[in-house]
């Protein structure tokens, strides 16, 4: 099983959006809506901040969504923060197993 | 409230076998849909899906390591174990136990995780 493709880093300025992309297969992120996104601060363990490709789990700000189209999902944080900084992981159930994504590093200009 | 704890040897010798145990509170296996997993971070590195055991003891492995992982669980103490056999630096890495949402395929409660270095 392959890892999900998502960009190595992306950025931007307090209060922007950003999006990250998370690209798989038919038999993971296309055949499956139980796509979830994870944060990670240094040195802390991950953080479940999407799942079942949209929703938040409580606690979650409302600037994090998930969408997904195709083989493809997508984490958009809106009003960025600067304690969003942080790496992002996607992950996707692909039937037996789990799939994650080689991760992002927001940056928070 | 849910934790997890993952606990075990900082350092290992390369061939030999590794032994992770995760202890956990605030829930319990022998609920219907509970099931807990294990997930690895090599320094630097993205995280990577190892194994997974629910309530009626199925477990599932990933396909690259399957043939060395073993994942066991012991109900009443709240653990479960996994254990890899031949560890090799690339082995080195934060151990993981997570639990999966009751109703869902994410992983809602991570512990703080374990280094595991291998070593001679």
């Amino acid at each position: 099983q392959s890892a999900l493709t998502q960009p190595r880093s992306v950025s931007g300025s307090p209060g922007q959006s950003v999006t990250i992309s998370c690209t798989g297969t038919s038999s993971d992120v296309g055949g499956y809506n139980y796509v979830s996104w994870y944060q990670q601060h240094p040195g802390k363990a991950p953080k479940l901040m999407i799942y079942d490709v949209s929703k938040r789990p409580s606690g979650v700000p409302d600037r994090f969504s998930g969408s997904k189209s195709g083989n493809t999902a997508s984490l958009t944080i809106s009003g960025l923060q600067a304690e969003d900084e942080a790496d992002y992981y996607c992950c996707s159930y692909a039937g037996s197993n789990w799939v994650f994504g080689g991760g992002t590093k927001l940056t928070v200009l | 409230q849910v934790t997890l704890k993952e606990s075990g040897p900082a350092l290992v010798k390369p061939t030999q076998t590794l032994t992770l145990t995760c202890t956990f509170s605030g829930f319990s296996l022998s609920t219907s849909g509970m099931r807990v997993s294990w997930i690895r971070q090599p320094p630097g590195k993205a995280l990577e899906w190892l194994a997974r055991i629910n309530r009626d003891d199925d477990k599932f492995y990933s396909t690259s390591l399957k043939t060395r992982l073993t994942i066991s669980k012991d109900t009443s103490k709240n653990q479960v174990v996994l254990t890899m056999t031949n560890m090799d630096s690339v082995d080195t890495a934060t151990y993981y136990c997570a639990r999966i949402r009751t109703t869902g395929m994410d992983f809602d409660y991570w512990g703080q995780g374990t280094l595991v270095t291998v070593s001679s």
